[in-house]
């Protein structure tokens, strides 16, 4: 079974770049299809920011995608997200989470790491 | 763009009731790109039900899901005291879109 493990800094300065990794084990990131990361703001619902399939190519929320950047590092079994030019808004718990292979459903998650973003 | 809207938003019930919770599409979706996941607080998301009606592995028989093309619907027979969780309903939107929407989540509290 996969593990996913996130980290990365809790605090973020606004207009700075929010940069996370996401730790596979228990499998080759380059076993499964579909690599994603979502987000939870304090209290709120879960938002999808982007999926990426293990060869590379990179889907994103219409909403982020000016900002977001997601990539895979299979010789490390490392999943990375950064997002640019941070606001409050970007204050959120962060998941990586591996998809099933047809791409459709978030089989497997992190526990998430929490980003606040406050100068 | 797909929106999921939950209803209702929080429920207070006794466990060894049964709850059906609600999850309305703004537009048809289909039956293999609908999921159910529950969340319980400070803890990732599990995957439920995928596919409507199908459920994840080692989930109990006291979930079910149903329903077609906007209305969908989270079933659990008889409330167990570790169900009381937030329940959030996910889409898959196919290309070029391929976007994932969810519900912004129904909380289940004990009465």
């Amino acid at each position: 079974q996969v593990q996913l493990q996130e980290s990365g800094p809790g605090l973020v300065k606004p207009s700075e770049t929010l940069s996370l990794t996401c730790a596979v084990s228990g499998n080759s990131i380059s076993s499964a299809y579909y690599w994603g990361w979502i987000r939870q703001p304090p209290g709120k619902g879960l938002e999808w920011i982007g999926t990426i399939y293990h060869s590379g190519n990179t889907y994103y929320n219409p909403s982020l995608k000016s900002r977001v950047t997601i990539s895979v590092d299979t010789s490390r079994n490392l999943l990375s997200l950064n997002v640019s030019s941070v606001t409050a808004a970007d204050t959120a718990v962060y998941y990586c989470a591996s998809l099933d292979l047809r791409g459709i459903l978030f089989d497997y998650w992190g526990q998430g790491t929490l980003v606040t973003v406050s100068s | 763009e797909i929106v999921l809207t939950q209803s209702p938003g929080t429920l207070s019930l006794s466990p060894g009731e049964r709850v059906t919770l609600s999850c309305r599409a703004s537009q048809s979706v289909s039956r293999s790109y609908l999921a159910w996941y529950q969340q319980k607080p400070g803890q990732a998301p599990r995957l439920l039900i995928y596919g409507t009606s199908s459920r994840a592995t080692g989930i109990p028989d006291r979930f079910s899901g149903s329903g077609s093309g906007t209305d969908f619907t989270l079933t659990i027979s008889r409330l167990e005291p570790e169900d009381f969780a937030v329940y959030c309903c996910q889409q898959y939107g196919s290309s070029p879109s391929l976007m994932y929407a969810f519900g912004q989540g129904t909380k289940l509290e004990i009465k």
